[in-house]
């Protein structure tokens, strides 16, 4: 099945800098790939999701880069703020819409005024 | 516009006793998913219920069952707790073969 593997664990940066969260999956049949954002005592909260047949999208300060061929995917915070922080999720679903969704561990991210 | 609503959202239980949890989906969504996550982990799914059906299920045991109700609510229940069953139960609600999820807050289920 499905293994969806996240790094870093925890990442800490100044407030205003860039943070990167890197995922790499193992079914090349995946082809929907949400990120979430968990703020404590919260459910994720999707922030930004990418289709297979899709390299980047961008959401103001949050984008979200493809390699199919790789079999990774990437979410990058620009200009980070304090309020960035949280735990962030990446997830890989099957090629059919409503399958379930397969998450990473998750990443830390400590942003820093 | 009421999103997803979970309760309880905390209870306590002891080892071998039986749960039900509750999960009223988002106002227009219809079908119901079920995840587990463990402290520090991320959300491992249980299963699925459209039009009162299971419709797809991870890797979990029997213990673990669900119900979906006609007006699209869902429980999902678990017997003979084991301490290992401990963590945030979340209910996701979406429109059928749709991408779109939204998570509710959770259960914190505690076994001792």
């Amino acid at each position: 099945g499905e293994n969806v593997e996240q790094h870093p664990s925890t990442l800490s940066v100044q407030e205003g800098d860039s943070a990167v969260i890197k995922c790499t999956y193992s079914d090349s049949a995946s082809n929907y790939f949400p990120w979430y954002k968990q703020e404590l005592g919260k459910g994720p909260q999707l922030i930004i999701d990418i289709r297979s047949n899709v390299g980047e999208k961008k959401d103001q300060r949050i984008a979200v880069t493809l390699n199919k061929t790789a079999k990774h995917f990437s979410l990058h915070i620009t200009e980070t703020q304090p309020e960035d922080s949280a735990v962030y999720f990446c997830a890989a679903s099957l090629n059919q819409a409503g399958t379930a969704l397969i998450f990473g561990k998750g990443t830390t991210l400590s942003v820093s005024s | 516009d009421a999103g997803v609503t979970q309760s309880p959202t905390h209870l306590i239980k002891t080892r071998g006793q039986q749960v039900t949890l509750r999960c009223s989906p988002k106002s227009g969504h219809d079908t119901v998913s079920w995840y587990q996550q463990a402290l520090g982990q991320g959300p491992q799914f249980i299963f699925q219920y459209y039009e009162e059906e299971e419709r797809q299920r991870g890797n979990f045991p029997d213990r673990f069952s669900g119900h979906q109700f006609p007006n699209y609510s869902s429980e999902l229940n678990v017997n003979a707790l084991l301490l290992g069953d401990s963590a945030l139960y979340l209910c996701a609600s979406s429109l059928v073969d749709s991408y779109g999820y939204t998570f509710g807050s959770g259960t914190r289920l505690t076994v001792v």
